[in-house]
């Protein structure tokens, strides 16, 4: 079976620009988790989506947004860059199922410069 | 969500068993116990989760004490494609609505080494 799908899998943006993440989940999956993983650190949780609506917000930047549509994608956007904003960026989906574990994409690589 | 703690690191011979530990001791009733696995700048990749019962899939083990407040990973025979950062996560099972669309948190992981 197909898993987490993302795209781009490398990005390079220059400072101030704006970039758009994708992710599609998990046939069935009905929830979307979005985070972020900078060069040594753990992931860090940043939004996820449950039947196209918010359903929990961490340490998310207010130049971010995100939102999940009909089908269930998601696309992470991210405005106004900054070299910080360096990272990995991993998708994860879930069945909203009791104790249903999390399958995670490959993630994208965002480069700023 | 209860906090855990792993050894920072670990090493193992190839095909021997890997057992990894985590401590949990402020789990809750309704929280399960997930391990992932992070194979250097690639996705977390799920390996097994539990609540009560012991578990065993394809990849490992997963042996929970009875007072539910540690557990074990057990990789049966270890090769050198397991060395990778282990995480321990524990997570509420479901919400009042009896859904399940809480984060996982990643803490300290277990750097698992598997030395030829």
């Amino acid at each position: 079976a197909a898993g987490v799908i993302q795209s781009p899998r490398h990005l390079i943006k220059e400072k101030r620009e704006t970039a758009t993440l994708k992710c599609y989940p998990i046939s069935r999956h009905d929830t979307v988790y979005w985070y972020q993983q900078g060069p040594g650190q753990d992931p860090q949780f940043l939004i996820s989506f449950y039947e196209k609506m918010q359903s929990d917000k961490g340490s998310i930047p207010d130049r971010f947004s995100a939102q999940q549509f009909s089908d269930y994608h998601s696309e992470l956007n991210m405005s106004s860059l900054e070299l910080g904003d360096s990272a990995l960026y991993f998708c994860a989906s879930s069945l909203a199922a009791a104790g249903s574990p999390l399958h995670f994409g490959n993630g994208t690589r965002l480069t700023v410069t | 969500d209860a906090k855990t703690t792993q050894p920072p690191s670990m090493d193992c011979a190839e095909g021997r068993a890997a057992n990894l530990p985590c401590n949990h001791s402020t789990i809750s009733g309704n929280e399960y116990v997930y391990w992932y696995r992070q194979i250097h700048s690639q996705g977390p990749q799920y390996i097994i989760h539990g609540l009560k019962n012991n578990e065993t899939n394809e990849m490992a083990s997963l042996i929970i004490t009875e007072d539910r407040k540690s557990s074990t990973l057990i990789l049966p025979h270890a090769t050198l494609r397991d060395t990778a950062v282990y995480y321990c996560i524990v997570r509420v099972s479901s919400n009042a609505g009896g859904t399940s669309y809480g984060k996982l948190t990643f803490g300290q992981g277990t750097i698992l080494t598997v030395h030829p």
